[in-house]
């Protein structure tokens, strides 16, 4: 049974840029969260989709925005990329039923 | 509002010896709470989760973790720990109402060696 898949593993953007990340939830989930985890943090909360709407939204700007398919699986797109927008993406799957959270391995993204 | 504390940044046992990571957490409603291990460069593995029920709550690899509602704590622990257990460690808690249902907020995390 497959987990969370994340795609790249690794990415290196210039100020300016736009960038997308993406995630496959693991078989049986259909809620996708992103978080941010910037180095020596722990993971901050980004958005959560479900039903391919977004439906909880942390403390970050629009330049952060989403979209969820109706295979579950979803993007993270940032615009305008900066410097501090350097970290680890991780993207967590879940289901209503099981209150259980599975992460993927993350996308390191660094913003030069 | 939700929170989380870890108030160790690091933990430093002996091979064979016990080993607690500490975790307290702040919530409205009743908590959720989780304990996940991090490996350099690597995602977030879960270890236990408390939802209801008992308060020990035995989870991978030998860990297992305490729930205590009136200090609002739920410190991971482990009777014997191994080399390989020497990691970052994250507590996590989410509420089980609100606005903020389904969001995970994290502590800082705990690094935990374990030497020979």
């Amino acid at each position: 049974d497959a987990g969370v898949t994340q795609s790249p593993t690794h990415l290196i953007k210039t100020r300016g840029q736009q960038v997308t990340l993406r995630c496959s939830p693991k078989s049986g989930h259909d809620t996708v969260s992103w978080y941010q985890q910037a180095l020596g943090q722990g993971p901050q909360f980004i958005f959560q989709y479900y039903e391919e709407e977004e439906r909880q939204r942390g403390n970050f700007p629009d330049r952060f925005s989403g979209h969820q398919f109706p295979n579950y699986s979803s993007e993270l797109n940032v615009n305008a990329l900066l410097l501090g927008d350097s970290a680890l993406y991780l993207c967590a799957s879940s289901s209503d039923e099981n209150y259980g959270y599975t992460f993927g391995s993350g996308t390191r993204l660094t913003v030069v | 509002a939700q929170s989380v504390a870890q108030p160790e940044d690091q933990v430093n046992v002996a091979e064979g010896n016990p080993l607690t990571v500490k975790c307290t957490y702040s919530v409205s409603g009743n908590p959720y709470l989780f304990w996940y291990v991090q490996y350099p460069n690597r995602g977030l593995q879960f270890l236990l989760k408390y939802i209801t029920g008992d308060n020990l709550v035995k989870g991978s690899y030998g860990f297992e973790a305490e729930f205590n509602k009136s200090q609002t704590s739920f410190h991971l622990k482990k009777p014997s720990a191994l080399v390989s257990d020497s990691a970052l460690y994250f507590c996590a808690v989410r509420s089980d109402r609100g606005s903020t249902l389904g969001r995970l907020y994290f502590g800082r995390g705990t690094q935990l060696t374990v030497w020979p």
